[in-house]
């Protein structure tokens, strides 16, 4: 079956210590997003990659990082200058930037700071 | 600045009758919108979208209105069921944007057995 996979579904951080969120997809497309969802907040951008070794700043970046290497993956650093981590964090991906397509998501991962 | 809003963020329904969510945007260059469903510590799920070119959309029991003049569109579910109760947001995208797109608050939508 065809999907993405976001990996741990719950992750917690020690202050001052950098963590990474795993997002792989098999649906063969293009561009992949990060967004952070706060409660009674929509969805806010990270970063996005339209292809491989590319990506964009979306609105809210500082603090974080990603990386793309590999079509199918794209990880998400969250660091110790994220100053206020705690969220829920959604991947998505969709064919590409020149499509009126559908982003696809993942089922998110937890992040909270112990 | 938000440019995508859901102003209402809860709505209950009766089951069997139309549930009605609606959205307003700002940007008068999206030219793409879509509704997402998102039940709790899941991923949200695809439903319908339409483009600028339409003014409306139908999928069995959704419908999405576009009205471009007054920047709003709405989704409309009928009839209603339990199984609908979740949480409903609305997003748009523009070409010249990358395909980005912009995501409202979310309305809450309980069904009522």
């Amino acid at each position: 079956d065809g999907g993405i996979t976001q990996s741990p579904k719950y992750l917690f951080r020690k202050e001052g210590q950098n963590v990474t969120l795993s997002c792989e997809q098999n649906l063969n497309h293009d561009a992949m997003y990060w967004y952070r969802q706060d409660p009674g907040q929509g969805l806010r951008l990270i970063y996005y990659s339209q292809i491989v070794n590319d990506f964009q700043k979306g609105d809210i970046a500082e603090g974080y990082s990603v990386s793309r290497e590999k079509k199918e993956s794209f990880p998400l650093t969250v660091t110790s200058a994220q100053k206020n981590p705690t969220a829920f964090y959604l991947c998505a991906s969709s064919r590409g930037k020149d499509s009126n397509q559908p982003q696809h998501f993942g089922d998110g991962t937890r992040l909270s700071i112990l | 600045d938000q440019q995508v809003k859901q102003n209402s963020p809860s709505l209950s329904v009766q089951e069997g009758r139309i549930s009605i969510l609606n959205c307003d945007y700002t940007n008068s260059m999206f030219d793409y919108f879509l509704w997402y469903k998102k039940y709790p510590a899941e991923g949200p799920t695809f439903l319908i979208s339409i483009s600028s070119i339409k003014d409306k959309n139908e999928d069995g029991r959704f419908t999405v209105f576009l009205n471009k003049s007054a920047k709003h569109l709405s989704l409309h579910i009928v009839p209603s069921q339990p199984g609908d109760s979740a949480v409903y947001f609305c997003a748009a995208s523009a070409r010249n944007t990358g395909n980005q797109f912009y995501f409202g608050t979310g309305t809450s939508l309980t069904v009522i057995p």
